[in-house]
C-alpha cells in the first residue's frame, strides 16, 4: 500500500536553532517527491520537488535530502525564523497514473 | 495575478443543505482538483478535471459533484451536506495532467455542517 509517513507530528523550536523533518514513504515506483509549507488558514504552497536522481535541492534556509533507496526523505530548515512557523507536508508521487500521496504534515512552532 | 481564487472563505450549513463551492484561477491552467483535508489525515482528492470539459472521480468522491464551468472555474457542489463533509476544501491547478506539473493550491473554503 502506498503510504507517506511524517515524523514529527509536531515540533517547537527557539527563533535562529535549525531543525530536520522527516518523511518516509512506501509509494513505488517512484517519481517525485516535493515539500510544501502550509501557513495555518491558508493553502500549501510548493517549497521543493526532487526525482529520483537528486538527493539535495535547496530553497533558501530549506534543504531537503532523497534516498531513494531507503525511501526517506528529510527537510532541514537553518537559522529559523518565526515565519517558519507552519505545517510542512511531504507528498510523494508514483511514476504511473496521475496520483499524489501526502503525508499528514509536521506542525513547526518558532518561538522567540 | 491572483492565481487560485476561493469562495467562500467560511460556510456554516446544516444536514441536508446543498452549496456550491467556487474556484477559478487565472494561470491558464489546464488541470484543476478539489481536495479536502481533515484533522490528522493528509489532502484527499475528491475530483479532478484535466482539461476543460474532462472530470474525473478521485479517491472521496461520494456526496459530491463537480463541474468544470470553463478553462478558469471549477466548483465542486453538496447536495445533500453530511456532517462528515465538515472540513476544509482546497482547489489547485496545474498547468497539466501528470506528477510533473507542479499544483497551485488556493487559500480553502472552511465548511461547517452542523
Amino acid at each position: 500500500k502506498n503510504q507517506v509517513e511524517q515524523s514529527p507530528q509536531s515540533l517547537i523550536i527557539l527563533e535562529g536553532k535549525n531543525c530536520t523533518l522527516q518523511c518516509n514513504y512506501t509509494v513505488s515506483p517512484f517519481s517525485n517527491l516535493r515539500w510544501y509549507k502550509q501557513d495555518t488558514g491558508r493553502g500549501p504552497v510548493s517549497l521543493t520537488i526532487m526525482t529520483f536522481s537528486e538527493n539535495t535541492k535547496s530553497n533558501g534556509r530549506y534543504t531537503a535530502t532523497l534516498d531513494a533507496d531507503t525511501k526517506q526523505s528529510s527537510l532541514h530548515i537553518t537559522a529559523s525564523q518565526l515565519s517558519d512557523s507552519a505545517s510542512y507536508i511531504c507528498v510523494v508521487s508514483p511514476n504511473t497514473g496521475n496520483q499524489f500521496y501526502f503525508g499528514t504534515g509536521t506542525s513547526l512552532t518558532v518561538i522567540p | 495575478n491572483a492565481g487560485v481564487t476561493q469562495t467562500p472563505k467560511f460556510q456554516v450549513l446544516k444536514t441536508g443543505q446543498s452549496m456550491t463551492l467556487q474556484c477559478a484561477q487565472d494561470m491558464n491552467h489546464n488541470s484543476m482538483y478539489w481536495y479536502r483535508q481533515d484533522p490528522g489525515m493528509g489532502l484527499r482528492l475528491i475530483y479532478y478535471s484535466a482539461s476543460e470539459g474532462t472530470t474525473d472521480k478521485g479517491e472521496v468522491p461520494n456526496g459530491y459533484n463537480v463541474s468544470r464551468l470553463n478553462k478558469r472555474e471549477f466548483s465542486l457542489r453538496l447536495e445533500s451536506a453530511a456532517p462528515s463533509q465538515t472540513s476544509v476544501y482546497f482547489c489547485a491547478s496545474s498547468l497539466g495532467q501528470g506528477v510533473i506539473y507542479e499544483q497551485y493550491f488556493g487559500p480553502g473554503t472552511r465548511l461547517t455542517v452542523t
